[in-house]
């Protein structure tokens, strides 16, 4: 089965940006959409957005419009989010995931998470 | 868009059934047959359970069921297992996608 294999751990100051990547082991895997879900210590998940690798249409959620980017290269499968102006409420696991190629496609496939540690 | 309300926790003993429930509104669960359940062991990646509403990924047992009714969804389990012990998120569409604040289960 697919595995998507996320970039390492990231410590970054307050208003410091990251940018964290998702690659599809195989990327004959027949699904073009991924988001992005992040987790924070001890809380529930929340989704931040989604993206298409071959139309690069994207969709963030309102919270993070406005300091969010994905993009996608399709020549290697891998995705990307970064998130810019980062203070210590962004100190969370973040998850990349895939299901389909449609926004409304549930998460079947998850990465194994990024922790991103945000502290002066 | 406001997170869909799980209760904090539940609990059952093994063999008996729990039901944990996701209540949304008219935008989310209530608009859309799009709701998913994930299992989440600590420390561990989230696990696709159910997608839109009663739909179960390849592998996961039957003792898991999903429903709807109008705003509220719910994940029933059946034949409770010690493995069970995790958190359990629902999630919706909404136009974008919306988490639960997620339900610890506790086997007795």
């Amino acid at each position: 089965q697919v595995q998507l294999v996320q970039s390492g751990a990231e410590v970054k100051k307050p208003g410091a940006s990251v940018k964290v990547s998702c690659k599809a082991s195989d990327y004959s895997f027949p699904s073009y959409g991924f988001s992005w879900v992040r987790q924070a210590p001890g809380q529930g998940l929340e989704w931040m957005g989604w993206i298409n690798i071959y139309s690069a249409n994207t969709k963030y959620t309102q919270k993070f419009q406005d300091r969010i980017s994905m993009t996608a290269d399709t020549s290697t499968g891998t995705v990307y989010m970064e998130l810019r102006s980062l203070t210590s409420d962004d100190t969370a696991v973040y998850y990349c995931a895939t299901g389909g190629s449609v926004l409304y496609d549930a998460f079947h496939i998850w990465g194994q998470g990024t922790d991103v540690v945000v502290s002066s | 868009q406001s997170a869909l309300t799980q209760p904090r926790s539940v609990s059952g003993s093994p063999g008996q059934s729990v039901t944990i429930s996701c209540t949304g509104s008219s935008t989310d669960i209530g608009a859309y047959n799009y709701v998913s359940w994930y299992q989440q062991h600590p420390g561990k990646t989230p696990k696709l359970l159910i997608f839109d509403v009663t739909k179960r990924p390849s592998g996961v047992p039957d003792r898991f069921s999903g429903s709807k009714s109008g705003t509220t969804a719910s994940l029933t389990i059946s034949g409770l297992q010690a493995e069970d012990e995790a958190d359990y998120h629902c999630c919706s569409y909404a136009g974008t996608w919306v988490f639960g604040g997620g339900t610890r289960l506790t086997v007795l």
